[in-house]
């Protein structure tokens, strides 16, 4: 079973990064892409990017150019989301989602979330 | 900067067949937009129903169905069940990125 196992809440400053991380078990995990997406409190979903895990190629939103990185460590198939320059509307659940194999915009499995919380 | 639209609230009595549909700003929805679906319940992280239009997962109900109409995706559910009652996004793709509805919230009554 396709697991992604992302890591636990974080409180952070205005102004300060977070980097949150996403476990993949126990698929060959260079091979599908991992697409990042957040969730404000009481608001919908809102599509941050993906990673190829095998070339380490990203793409992003035009709004969260130069804000957000996408890395991966294959060795433990993890990849890895930050968010820099963080302000209190950054606050949102942020989920990965494994996205497909020769076709990047098939979506099937999700992470359980990660909460930030962005408060002074 | 595009928007995709979806009926904000629907509601359907059990046992009833009810659509929820998927516009862009850009035009017709076509194949090329990849249009995936998901069902989100309170408190629980999204769960993709339909990608790539129509194709289904193992886990997603039969009674589930994506398709192209009139230009706009969407999502049919037929036999409606108490528990289909939830937040459903679609997602759709533009030159590989992605941009989400802003969901239906589906009431079962």
């Amino acid at each position: 079973q396709v697991q992604l196992a992302q890591s636990g809440a974080e409180v952070k400053k205005p102004g300060a990064s977070v980097k949150v991380s996403c476990k993949a078990s126990p698929y060959m995990f260079a091979a599908y892409y991992i697409h990042w997406v957040r969730q404000a409190p009481g608001q919908g979903l809102e599509w941050l990017g993906w990673i190829n895990p095998n070339s380490g190629a990203t793409k992003f939103p035009q709004n969260f150019q130069g804000r957000v990185t996408m890395t991966r460590e294959t060795s433990i198939r993890t990849a890895y989301m930050e968010l820099s320059s963080l302000r209190s509307d950054d606050t949102a659940i942020y989920y990965c989602a494994r996205g497909g194999g020769a076709i990047l915009e098939h979506f099937d499995y999700w992470g359980q979330g990660t909460l930030v919380t962005v408060s002074s | 900067q595009t928007v995709v639209t979806q009926e904000p609230s629907l509601t359907v009595s059990p046992g009833g067949t009810v659509t929820l549909t998927c516009a862009s700003s850009t035009g017709a929805v076509t194949s090329y937009n990849y249009p995936n679906w998901f069902q989100q319940r309170p408190g629980q992280a999204p769960r993709t129903l339909i990608y790539d239009t129509s194709d289904k997962h193992s886990w997603t109900p039969a009674r589930f169905s994506g398709s192209l109409l009139g230009g706009l995706a969407a999502l049919t559910l037929s036999d409606v069940q108490p528990e289909d009652e939830a937040d459903y996004y679609c997602l759709l793709f533009y030159g590989a990125e992605g941009v989400f509805g802003g969901g239906t919230k589906l009431t079962v009554l």
